[in-house]
């Protein structure tokens, strides 16, 4: 157990709709992570939140936005779904350090009919 | 330039048998970290091991040892004794100081019986 909590496990929903997924990270780790994990592919980085603020951005799409919450926990909205947003979407935690691993929840797969 | 490379898309070992998977890296900076995941069919991503830059000797845990070569930049990860439980995907990832991680496009290992 990673001690990264993600909700729901699984999400189904048609085009169009809007909707939100959440993860509290390990007890301690102010960092957050969000990627995004297409089927049979690598994964792609979205946003990386430290501590409330953002801190990183990679290859997340206008329509989809996140936050993290004074109490750390974090959430990734996704809006206006197309189907190529069917995908495991992880969150990830970490402390600060280039020596500290991510620690991986189990992830949302979202699957857009 | 990529900034983590596995070159194996796939590879195949028979079961107790070692494999080792390949990864590459690039960076300038001098202190960061190397990991690897697992990530089984089931789609959770394991933290497995870790190498910092500084560390002269290789990390090992348990049947998992990181063979670094820090002049050809190269980070492979060996599996012993291989098991049937070991078929997964295997991620190669990099942290550098600015705790940005970068991860390679993974290696399908499947362990045959």
């Amino acid at each position: 157990d990673s001690g990264v909590t993600q909700t729901p496990k699984h999400l189904i929903t048609a085009t169009g709709q809007r909707v939100t997924l959440r993860c509290s990270p390990r007890s301690g780790d102010l960092s957050v992570y969000w990627y995004q994990q297409s089927l049979d592919q690598g994964l792609q980085f979205l946003i990386q939140y430290y501590n409330g603020e953002e801190r990183a951005k990679g290859n997340i799409l206008e329509r989809f936005s996140a936050q993290q919450f004074p109490d750390l926990h974090s959430e990734l909205n996704l809006s206006s779904l197309e189907l190529g947003d069917s995908a495991l979407y992880f969150c990830a935690s970490s402390v600060a350090g280039y020596n500290s691993p991510l620690h991986f929840g189990n992830g949302t797969r979202l699957t857009v009919t | 330039a990529q900034k983590i490379t596995q070159t194996q898309p796939g590879m195949f070992v028979q079961e107790k048998e070692a494999v080792t998977l390949d990864c590459t890296y690039d960076t300038s900076d001098q202190s960061y970290g190397l990991f690897w995941y697992k990530q089984p069919s089931s789609g959770e991503m394991i933290f497995l091991i870790y190498q910092g830059s500084y560390d002269e000797q290789n990390a090992t845990e348990g049947r998992y040892s990181l063979n670094f070569q820090k002049a050809r930049k190269s980070a492979n990860l060996v599996i012993s004794a291989s098991q049937l439980g070991d078929s997964a995907m295997y991620f190669c990832a990099m942290r550098e100081h600015g705790n940005q991680f970068y991860f390679g496009t993974g290696t399908s290992l499947t362990v045959i019986p």
